[in-house]
């Protein structure tokens, strides 16, 4: 079985701030990993994935994450937010191979402030 | 390039009505998936699709029945509502994963309220 685990439910930052938004995860096998980002009344959209190869993955809107096998975490990092990354944001992951079960953390939510 | 459609977008449901939520992609993927969200709770998933032919259940199957109609199109049908059952629920696609291919494609959602 796989679990995934979101450690902060709310992060609130200033503008122009760092943040990261932390995941751990626990698997038997090797896993598929993804970050995707929910915006108020809409479906989620994947912000980045890590498949294989290199452990630091870059995204869209400027975000990273860092796959980290021996922590079996999935840290998502910006170095400067901006108001419009307020948003709510989902870690997940796969066993790989299509038709896998994909498995969600709780989610975390992303308060940008002026 | 519509990628992964929902119908309808809300609905409102008496305890005990019936209804089928319905999704279709048009990217050609194998697996198909029914979550539902709820607040601070993240995604649970209802059932999948692995391939044409194959449903299993996900972590939260009571209550719900799938059909894999054919390759583009995977239904949820809720047969006797419950208040419980008031959600968002999203479909999603995705291809194979280790061919590179696209990650998880979602629908816009379905915000289903049941009286």
């Amino acid at each position: 079985a796989q679990s995934v685990t979101q450690l902060d439910s709310q992060v609130p930052v200033f503008e122009e701030a760092p943040v990261e938004l932390r995941c751990n995860y626990s698997s038997s096998v090797s896993v598929y990993l993804f970050w995707y980002v929910q915006y108020p009344n809409q479906g989620l959209q994947l912000l980045l994935k890590y498949l294989s190869g290199s452990t630091l993955v870059k995204g869209i809107n400027g975000f990273e994450a860092e796959f980290n096998k021996s922590q079996t975490s999935f840290h998502l990092r910006k170095p400067s937010v901006h108001i419009s990354d307020t948003a709510e944001y989902f870690c997940a992951v796969s066993r790989g191979t299509s038709g896998s079960r994909l498995t969600f953390g709780e989610g975390t939510q992303l308060t940008v402030n002026p | 390039n519509a990628g992964v459609t929902q119908t309808p977008k809300f609905q409102v449901l008496k305890t005990g009505q019936s209804m089928t939520l319905q999704c279709a992609q048009d990217m050609n993927h194998n697996s198909m998936y029914w979550y539902r969200q709820d607040p601070g709770m993240g995604l649970r998933l209802i059932y999948y699709s692995a391939s044409e032919g194959t449903t299993d259940k996900g972590e939260v199957p009571n209550g719900y029945n799938v059909s894999r109609l054919n390759k583009r199109e995977f239904s949820l049908r809720l047969e006797s509502a419950a208040p419980s059952q008031t959600s968002v629920y999203f479909c999603a696609s995705m291809g194979q994963l280790d061919q590179g291919n696209s990650p998880l494609h979602f629908g816009n959602g379905t915000r289903l309220t049941v009286t």
